[in-house]
């Protein structure tokens, strides 16, 4: 699976718009961008998925260029409930055969 | 709430003992993963399970072990336990099954604590 890269931590201030940006230079066809929000002693929450493009939920927004070697998280108007470490995967069409979370980037949202 | 019950959420126990962490997965996943998390770490993969077979491994120690039964539940076994071996040990479930990838549905995890 293509390994991705993202910052380590990230600060932002409340009401801000956040852009988190992954890149995962390895990408294969099938392979989803998956996003994930884990709190403290708190198994991962998915957040959003997306393959190509744009996609929108009700908490992120993400896009994909078309080369899709990266991504970028946006989370709108954070706050700081959003203080988190979030995770940029790329998952296999099928299943999370073999998926490792790295260490993320760790968000502190500051009021 | 998930729908992924990891029993007991805490466990303590003495180097060399042996442990078994249980996962209950979300009803009508086939497939569960379970994730070593050390302090400050991302998570590990470890082992994955569908359907009542092994799937894929990961970097799990020849010391672990783990078995999904015919109701589905998992089992994580971690034997001749050594200090390094305290973590959050986390499993998910997911349903596995089609073209498109799917969610992860993760538990609250185990605190394994080894002293």
């Amino acid at each position: 699976l293509a390994k991705t890269t993202q910052p380590i931590s990230m600060d932002s201030y409340e009401g801000q718009e956040v852009n988190i940006t992954c890149s995962h230079n390895n990408i294969a066809t099938n392979d989803y961008i998956t996003w994930y929000q884990q709190f403290p002693s708190q198994g991962p929450r998915f957040i959003i998925q997306g393959y190509k493009t744009k996609v929108t939920n009700e908490v992120a927004s993400l896009f994909i260029p078309a080369d899709r070697k990266s991504s970028t998280l946006s989370l709108p108007r954070v706050s700081l409930s959003d203080t988190a470490v979030y995770y940029c995967l790329v998952v296999r069409s099928g299943g999370y055969q073999k998926v490792t979370f790295g260490t993320g980037t760790k968000l502190q949202v500051i009021p | 709430d998930s729908g992924v019950t990891q029993t007991p959420k805490h466990l303590i126990t003495a180097t060399g003992q042996r442990v078994t962490l249980r996962c209950s997965p979300r009803s009508g996943d086939l497939s569960v993963y379970w994730y070593q998390q050390s302090l400050d770490q991302g998570l590990q993969f470890l082992i994955q399970y569908y359907n009542g077979e092994e799937r894929a491994k990961g970097n799990i120690l020849e010391r672990f072990s783990a078995q999904q039964f015919p109701d589905l539940h998992s089992e994580l076994n971690l034997s001749s336990l050594e200090l390094g071996d305290s973590a959050l040990y986390f499993c998910a479930s997911s349903v596995a099954n089609g073209p498109e990838a799917t969610e992860a549905f993760f538990g609250q995890g185990t605190r394994l604590t080894v002293v």
